[in-house]
């Protein structure tokens, strides 16, 4: 079965500095990889999403994630982090066997201090 | 109104009332669903409707009963709940059936007391 791991429950980093959240899935086949961000009191706002080709994807607000097969990872990045980008960030994968199923991490919560 | 929107935002019931949720889209999609988000849980698919058909349905309890009158609306009828039911209800919707991207609304907050 389809699953992903988000290792890191929170994460606080300094304003200006760099972050990189991780994400580990398990799935046979090629996965479609999402990352999705959420702000208090809000939905999920889709980040990024990988379902082929290039392995580096850039995605709004400045953030990237690069899907590494061998590692089963999908880790999200940015070079330098904004106070605003405080919030909850979830990984999801689906693939063309699970139809309309999305496969959602347990989240990791950023913490930016100035 | 743009993207996906929920009412109420807040709801508060006792066990024994019976309340409704609504979804609303405005992206001409043609599949909705309805996830629930407990804290330090995975989002948890509850139902898929695609063209309004319902196509799946996660072993939901039957307290919970959804409907889908047309592409844009999807609703979550509530009935005799369970404090554990209380959590944050997420609809999405996505342009069809298979692995588009889903957007997701604000979601409603419910209280079982």
């Amino acid at each position: 079965a389809q699953s992903v791991t988000q290792p890191d429950i929170h994460i606080t980093v300094s304003e200006g500095a760099s972050l990189e959240l991780r994400c580990n899935y398990s799935y046979g086949a090629t996965p479609y990889l999402f990352w999705y961000v959420q702000s208090p009191g809000q939905g999920l706002q889709l980040l990024l999403k990988y379902f082929s080709g290039d392995t580096l994807v850039q995605g709004i607000k400045g953030f990237e994630a690069e899907f590494k097969r061998s590692q089963s990872s999908f880790n999200l990045r940015k070079p330098s982090v904004h106070w605003s980008d405080a919030a909850e960030y979830f990984c999801a994968v689906g693939s063309p066997n699970t139809g309309n199923q999305f496969y959602f991490g347990t989240g990791t919560s950023l913490t930016v201090i100035p | 109104e743009t993207g996906v929107t929920q009412t109420p935002r807040h709801l508060v019931m006792g066990m024994t009332n019976k309340k409704s949720l609504k979804c609303e889209q405005h992206l001409g999609h043609n599949a909705m669903y309805w996830y629930k988000q407990s804290a330090k849980k995975p989002l948890e698919l509850m139902f898929v409707y695609n063209f309004k058909e319902q196509t799946e349905n996660n072993s939901v309890p039957s307290r919970f009963s959804p409907e889908c009158p047309n592409s844009s609306h999807l609703f979550l009828h509530l009935h005799t709940l369970q404090p554990e039911d209380s959590a944050l209800y997420l609809c999405a919707s996505s342009q069809g059936q298979g692995n588009y991207e889903q957007y997701f609304g604000p979601g409603t907050r419910l209280t079982v007391t």
